[in-house]
């Protein structure tokens, strides 16, 4: 199984900051043939299921805010929002859909200082 | 605007066995670019990909959860189910129903889940 690290595991950032989480693969996700990360990112508030926000560890799913950006490849990754809002406290999960078993990073929970 | 809804009981006891429904609704089960999955939650904790079916029955399961584990698809009521025998507290859990993408694991709709708790 490939295992995914997030860090840290709780951030507090003030509004208008900026927020970095961070994900590691046990192994690359990048598959060769194609140049894709097969790397994801959720968001999850409390009492919701999570919500996809990037794929391809960099593009953003319709209707996420720009302020959220994924980057990276290989085995670590970065998910970045420029300037924190109220709205964007959350858990955040990287995946990996590389190979079976789908696997998910623990977690980071996000919130205001 | 697709849906998923998924259905059961909310309280299993140890040893049995846990049985969970999806229904989907606003759009086909048998489109060939989705699989159909479930995915639970612990109480505060991350998330555990269970399994994956496509709508032809072809199963993906978690090897951790692979024994106990059943997944089938029923096309003529555009829903899909979870079996998970010999339940213990550790499979105390928010289940939920998702569809993935084919060609990639991405997880583009979710239900909103069904708490199910393992105790006597």
């Amino acid at each position: 199984d490939i295992v995914m690290t997030q860090s840290p595991d709780s951030l507090a950032v003030s509004l208008g900051e900026r927020a970095t989480i961070n994900c590691k693969s046990s192994q690359s996700v990048l598959y060769s043939s194609n140049n894709k990360n097969y790397l994801a990112w959720y968001q999850q508030k409390p009492g919701q299921p999570p919500k996809l926000f990037i794929y391809w560890a960099s593009t953003r799913e319709s209707g996420v805010p720009d302020r959220f950006s994924g980057s990276g490849s290989g085995a670590d990754f970065t998910l970045t929002i420029s300037s924190l809002q109220a709205e964007d406290v959350a858990v955040y999960y990287c995946q990996q859909y590389y190979s079976t078993p789908i696997t998910f990073g623990q977690g980071t929970r996000l919130e205001i200082k | 605007q697709l849906q998923l809804q998924e259905s059961g009981p909310g309280l299993v006891k140890p040893s049995e066995t846990l049985s969970l429904t999806c229904a989907v609704s606003g759009g086909s089960i048998t489109i060939t670019t989705f699989y159909w999955g479930w995915i639970r939650q612990p109480p505060g904790k991350g998330l555990e990909w269970i399994g994956s079916i496509y709508y032809t029955g072809s199963t993906y399961y978690n090897p951790s959860l692979k024994s106990r584990v059943t997944i089938s698809v029923d096309t003529s009521k555009s829903q899909f189910s979870l079996r998970l025998t010999s339940v213990t507290a550790a499979d105390t859990a928010v289940y939920y129903c998702a569809r993935l993408q084919a060609v990639a694991g991405l997880i583009d709709y979710w239900g909103q889940g069904n708490l199910v708790t393992v105790s006597s």
